[in-house]
Order: C-alpha cells, then sequence, then structure tokens
C-alpha cells in the first residue's frame, strides 16, 4: 500500500523551531519529487515547498522567506521540512505528498501549533 | 505569479442533483489543473488531474472540463458522501504549486 506518514508536530513558541518527517512506503520513494503543503485552522491548502527526486531542485513559496528547509534521504524513504523562527501564522497541519505532477498520495498530517 | 480564484465560496445543493464548480487562473495554465475534495479531519484526495482524467477509482460522476483559464468540476448527481471542500490546483510550473480558495459543498 502507498503510504506517506507525517510526523514531528507539537507546541513551540513563537521564535523557537521544529523539524518534521514524513515516512513513504509502498512506492520507489527516491523517483518521485516531494512536497510540503499545510493548511491554517479553518482555512485553504497553501503549497509550502518541494523537492526533486536527486535533492537538485528544491523551491519555496515566498512567503516562508527562507525560514524553512526542505529536505530527503532516499536511503531511508523519508522527506523532512525544517522550520526556523516560527511564527503564530505558521500554526497549520502540515501535509507531505507526492508529486510526479499534481498531488497524488497525501499523508494525514501533523499539526504545528506556535503558541507562548 | 499565478493566482486562482473559485466560485462559488459556498454551493447548495440537494442530493441527486447536479453540481457545477468553477476555477479561474489569472494566467493560462494549459491543461495542468487538477482538482482535489477534502473533508472535515482528513487530508485532501485526488479527484482530476490534466484537467479532465479522474484519478484511480474516482467514480464516473466526477468529470472535468476546460483549458487556458477556466476550469469547471461537474459532479453529475451528488451522493451524500460527495459534500465537501473542493479545490483546484494549478501545476503549470511543476514544481512550484498554486491552490484555489476552495468551494464547499453542502446540503440544501
Amino acid at each position: 500500500e502507498v503510504q506517506l506518514v507525517e510526523s514531528g508536530g507539537g507546541l513551540v513558541k513563537p521564535g523557537g523551531s521544529l523539524r518534521l518527517s514524513c515516512a513513504a512506503s509502498g512506492f520507489t520513494f527516491s523517483s518521485y519529487t516531494m512536497n510540503w503543503v499545510r493548511q491554517a485552522p479553518g482555512k485553504g491548502l497553501e503549497w509550502v515547498s518541494s523537492i526533486d527526486s536527486s535533492s537538485s531542485y528544491i523551491y519555496y513559496a515566498d512567503s516562508l522567506k527562507g525560514r524553512f528547509t526542505i529536505s530527503r534521504d532516499n536511503a531511508q524513504n523519508s522527506l523532512y521540512l525544517q522550520m526556523n523562527s516560527l511564527r503564530a501564522e505558521d500554526t497549520a497541519v502540515y501535509y507531505c505528498a507526492r508529486a510526479p505532477y499534481h498531488m497524488d498520495v497525501w499523508g494525514n498530517g501533523t499539526t504545528v501549533t506556535v503558541s507562548s | 505569479e499565478i493566482v486562482m480564484t473559485q466560485s462559488p465560496v459556498t454551493l447548495s445543493v440537494s442530493p441527486g442533483e447536479r453540481a457545477t464548480l468553477s476555477c479561474r487562473a489569472s494566467q493560462s495554465v494549459s491543461s495542468h489543473l487538477a482538482w482535489y475534495q477534502q473533508k472535515p479531519g482528513q487530508a485532501p484526495r485526488l479527484l482530476i488531474y490534466g484537467t479532465s482524467t479522474r484519478a484511480t477509482g474516482i467514480p464516473a460522476r466526477f468529470s472535468g472540463s476546460g483549458s487556458g483559464t477556466e476550469f469547471t468540476l461537474t459532479i453529475s448527481s451528488l451522493q451524500s458522501e460527495d459534500f465537501a471542500v473542493y479545490y483546484c490546483q494549478e501545476y503549470n510550473n511543476w514544481p512550484t504549486f498554486t491552490f484555489g480558495p476552495g468551494t464547499k459543498v453542502d446540503i440544501k
């Protein structure tokens, strides 16, 4: 079964850091571009970042202003998102998604809450 | 930067009726348009990609059409499990993406 499972979310104070992980199984992880997408409470979907299969090409949403870093470990079938200088507006459910072009497989998400 | 808009914000439909959702791009995205369904507390699910191709396991009552800047998702006969929020997404500049704000389909 093709599956993505996120972890690492939690409560963090403003200015703090958090590292999210996404474990992939059931497909050849190293062949796919992967993404992070977030959804603030009661809001729509926002694309955050993409990384190609070999980590050669990395893209971020302009709104992140260099605070987030995406990475992957193909040997471990894992995707990561390092989030620094967190703000209240980063509070959201963070999803990882596989994207051969469209996003065809999604994880169930991990919740990040930024609050003092 | 491509901006996606969706209309209406909310669509109230009776079970068995037809629902038509619209999505507009601020510039042409060719046919690189996908639709997703999201139910409360769940992750989004891919419905349609390439404007009109149904994803695996998606019922035939879901259909997509359009090109360039104007797109439509049609649900031919709404079932109870179809009441949800629907998002369009462009991937013309893959691997960067833009989502529309969503249309909520609720029970009339």
